[in-house]
């Protein structure tokens, strides 16, 4: 079955303190990646497509990086404005279908 | 601006009532989804539509109907038959030109039961 979890489920950091956010998967036929955040009451925004192994894109203090088997968005010096849930999403098959995961819910204090 | 308009922000529904919930878009994006998004969860793929007049099941359709008779328009009906409809509704499109399109979406519709 196809799946996508995403790790932690919570992370709470100071402004300034860099880490990475997971996205786990395990699905036949990947035909691409993809990177959203969702404010409260919002729907979610695109921030990347990845498509091959050793794939990278970045973004202001965002970079997305892919593997075989999962996917890291690395924060660098967040600060408190990119307090948001990142949601994490593999397509699969061919009509755009999207598999998406529970989200890791960052939190950036001042 | 483009972009996708869903409304309303909020619904509330009665036992036994069938309510819609409105979604647009002015992208000329050909395909268009509905996802349910429930606490702790991924969103679920209620039904997509690559192309007016058609339609198909996603993986959580029992209980919902839409309709595509307009390319910008893709309205969903939550039936009396959906036993839990409370969730954040989120409609989305995308272009289907190649692979890899990115889906993008509305701002939800909040649905609550009376």
């Amino acid at each position: 079955e196809d799946q996508v979890t995403q790790s932690p489920e919570a992370l709470r950091l100071q402004e300034g303190e860099s880490s990475s956010l997971n996205c786990s998967y395990t699905v036949s036929g990947l035909r691409g990646l993809f990177w959203y955040r969702q404010d409260p009451g919002k729907g979610p925004e695109f921030l990347f497509t990845l498509y091959s192994a050793g794939e990278e894109k970045e973004k202001e203090r965002l970079k997305a990086t892919l593997t075989k088997k999962e996917s890291f968005l690395h924060i660098t010096a967040p600060k408190p404005e990119d307090s948001a849930t990142y949601l994490c999403a593999v397509q699969v098959g061919g009509y755009n279908k999207l598999i998406f995961g529970a989200g890791t819910r960052l939190a950036v204090h001042p | 601006d483009g972009g996708i308009t869903q409304s309303p922000k909020y619904l509330f529904r009665k036992e036994g009532q069938n309510v819609t919930l409105s979604c647009e878009q002015n992208l000329n994006h050909d395909a268009m989804y509905w996802y349910r998004q429930d606490p702790g969860q991924g969103l679920r793929l209620i039904y997509y539509s690559q192309i007016v007049n058609d339609f198909q099941k996603g993986d959580i359709a029992e209980g919902y109907s839409v309709s595509r008779e307009k390319k910008e328009s893709f309205p969903l009906t939550v039936t009396s038959a959906q036993k839990n409809p409370t969730a954040f509704y989120l409609c989305a499109s995308s272009l289907i030109k190649t692979v890899n399109q990115p889906q993008h979406f509305g701002d939800g519709t909040r649905l609550s039961i009376l």
